[in-house]
């Protein structure tokens, strides 16, 4: 069966710090990855998405990247953090196919100070 | 720009109410419409519908499409504490290989 990893579970880190989120999928190949990132008590916002190796497509422009070096691994990064990168980041797969449901990881609630 | 709008943005009742969610798009190129309930972390899904008018039902939970409206509902029949969580909307754009989400309701049910 499939599964998806993400981490770390939280992240407390200083403004101007680097940023990597890590989630890798197991038991699918060639699946479609994202990254969403949920203010408090909001919506999912879309980040990136990537339908295949070293393709990434973003959404909105801002502070972070993303990266897919691997068929199953998506990086979330940022250079350098601003406050409001402070939120919570869910990666989710799907099997790119016909049927768009989507499977999320337990995600990482990062906070900026 | 597509827009997914759900109502209301929060929600509190008793043990033993039933409760009505409401989710409105505008999209391009409409596809489905998924539900999920995210109680901690990670949102699971409920529903997906496709067509107007059939309802999917899933124990105490119901959902319905309406194309004409470009709207959905989920419905819960008597709620218990374990049905308090966000409920999330959200709908596949044609060829878009992605989902556009609402904000989510907020529901709290209270013994």
């Amino acid at each position: 069966s499939q599964t998806i990893h993400q981490w770390p579970a939280t992240l407390v880190q200083p403004v101007g710090s680097p940023l990597s989120l890590e989630c890798t999928v197991e038991g699918t190949s060639n699946p479609n990855l994202y990254w969403y990132r949920q203010a408090a008590g909001r919506g999912l916002q879309l980040l990136f998405y990537s339908v295949g190796i070293g393709q990434i497509s973003s959404e909105v422009p801002q502070n972070l990247s993303a990266s897919r070096p691997q068929d199953r691994q998506f990086i979330l990064s940022s250079k350098k953090l601003l406050l409001s990168d402070s939120g919570f980041y869910l990666c989710a797969w799907s099997n790119g196919a016909a049927n768009e449901k989507l499977f999320f990881g337990s995600g990482t609630q990062l906070s900026v100070l | 720009e597509d827009k997914v709008v759900q109502s209301p943005l929060s929600l509190v009742v008793h043990e033993g109410d039933t409760v009505t969610l409401n989710c409105s798009y505008e999209v391009t190129n409409f596809r489905s419409l998924l539900w999920y309930k995210q109680e901690k972390k990670a949102p699971t899904f409920l529903f997906m519908l496709t067509s107007s008018g059939i309802e999917k039902k899933s124990g105490r939970l119901s959902s319905i499409l309406d194309k004409k409206e470009l709207s959905s509902i989920l419905n819960i029949t008597a709620t218990q504490t374990g049905d308090s969580a966000i409920y999330l909307c959200a709908v596949e754009v044609q060829g878009a290989q992605k989902l556009v989400f609402g904000q989510g309701t907020r529901l709290t049910i209270n013994p």
